[in-house]
């Protein structure tokens, strides 16, 4: 199974909003509602901050969003700030009752 | 509070098998949670290897599935990982987690491989 596609990196200045993308195929992210996303700091564990596409667990801010269109999902971060500067991972579900997660993007906070 | 806790070597020979255990506390295994383990290695993204239910059905990432076996130990609260073979391309920090989603992880445990 194939990675999905993130781009490698994005960067925003503090305040602004960026969107990380993440394309799959409609055997995973096309084709079922469970993409999640990973927050992940240097050394650190990942730590879910998004999940069934668009779902917030409690506890993470309401800046974060996740969106869906097609094979690609979406995570935006509005009001950037520098505590949200790490490496975003997305997830998928696949048809073939397996798991897949993009390459990561590593988020830079101007 | 869940918490998982990997443990096992820090460094496998060549050729030989890289075994890890995943002590799952505050929660039973016997669930509607899959439990996982994803690896890492320096400086790239996550990889899925695989997971196992408390039916002890199994699902494997097809690249790994000829060397990994994922079992669990449901009266000792605890799942394991084994991947023969290993070579240096299997050097990574290794985390389980309870699925879907992803949450919580364990803090990784960093295996290297070499002689």
């Amino acid at each position: 199974q194939s990675a999905l596609t993130q781009p490698a990196s994005v960067s925003g200045s503090l305040g602004q909003s960026i969107t990380i993308s993440c394309t799959g195929t409609s055997n995973d992210v096309g084709g079922y509602n469970y993409v999640s996303w990973y927050q992940q700091y240097p050394g650190k564990a990942p730590k879910v901050i998004m999940h069934d596409v668009s779902h917030r667990p409690s506890g993470v801010s309401d800046r974060f969003s996740g969106s869906k269109s097609g094979n690609t999902a979406s995570l935006t971060i509005s009001g950037l700030q520098a505590e949200d500067e790490a490496h975003y991972h997305c997830m998928s579900y696949t048809s073939s009752s397996r798991r897949v997660f993009g390459g990561g993007t590593k988020l830079t906070v101007l | 509070q869940v918490q998982l806790q990997e443990s096992g070597p820090g460094l496998v020979k060549p050729s030989g098998t890289l075994s890890l255990t995943c002590a799952v506390s505050g929660a039973s295994m016997i669930s509607t949670y899959w439990w996982s383990w994803v690896r890492q290695p320096p400086g790239k993204g996550l990889e899925w290897i695989g997971e196992v239910y408390h039916t002890e059905s199994t699902n494997y990432n097809p690249s790994l599935k000829s060397r990994v076996t994922i079992s669990l130990d449901k009266s000792n609260n605890l799942f394991s990982l084994k991947l023969n073979s290993v070579t240096a391309a299997d050097t990574a920090v290794y985390y389980c987690a309870r699925v879907p989603p992803f949450d919580p992880w364990g803090q990784g445990i960093l295996v290297t491989v070499s002689s």
